[in-house]
């Protein structure tokens, strides 16, 4: 089946700090990667997200590349702010399901202290 | 802007009360919606499909009689968990998916049930 296994946080870094974030996942199919986040009294937003394999999903400074022979999708920023504060969901979804069901990993909780 | 609102976003309700929570598409005619739970320091996890018209689609283990979907209409899918007991306290959150591309989310329900 599929699944996802995320990194546990919390995670307390300080601002320009490196962050990475793990992300495995199992998946019968061909599915694509997702990196959500949720900012405090919101829902959850796309961050980035891959399709196959090798490509590199970027968004605001964050970067995850789909490796499907670690079956990884790790997320990583060079320079945190204290913006970035949020909890970051890992998910996958199989493309041919109809109307994409989604995988998520347990959620990661991030703090970035000036 | 958001494209799936939900409300409410808190609520606290005494127990054997019933609670409905709405989750609307405000932006695409939606015919499939999925409600997700989370407890706490787990994943989301998929508790059933909303069908616009027919029956809701419940996964494994979710009870159908306690926790009650109804997709009258496209932009409009409820929630309704019924005779609340405090076991039933998480945080639940709706999401319209698109074929192809990612789901979009509502900004999610508090549930504390006392």
């Amino acid at each position: 089946g599929n699944s996802v296994t995320q990194m546990e946080g919390p995670v307390t870094l300080s601002e320009e700090a490196f962050l990475t974030i793990n992300c495995t996942y199992t998946a019968t199919g061909y599915p694509s990667l997702f990196w959500y986040v949720q900012y405090p009294g919101e829902g959850l937003q796309l961050l980035l997200k891959a399709t196959k394999a090798d490509d590199k999903g970027s968004n605001k400074g964050f970067e995850a590349t789909y490796r499907k022979e670690t079956t990884s999708f790790h997320l990583e920023k060079g320079s945190v702010q204290v913006s970035d504060s949020a909890v970051y969901f890992c998910a996958l979804s199989d493309l041919r399901d109809t109307g994409n069901q989604f995988y998520f990993g347990t959620g990661t909780s991030l703090t970035v202290i000036p | 802007g958001a494209v799936v609102s939900q409300h409410p976003s808190r609520v606290i309700c005494k127990s054997g009360t019933s609670v409905k929570i709405e989750c609307r598409s405000l932006d695409f005619q939606a015919t499939t919606m999925f409600w997700y739970r989370q407890f706490p320091k787990q994943s989301l996890m998929l508790m059933a499909t909303s069908n616009e018209g027919s029956k809701a689609t419940y996964e494994q283990g979710v009870e159908k009689d306690k926790f009650l979907i109804n997709h009258a209409s496209l932009t409009l899918s409820t929630l309704t968990v019924t005779s609340a007991h405090p076991e039933d306290s998480s945080f639940y959150i709706c999401s319209r998916a698109t074929v192809n591309t990612e789901a979009f989310f509502g900004q999610g329900t508090r549930l504390t049930v006392v």
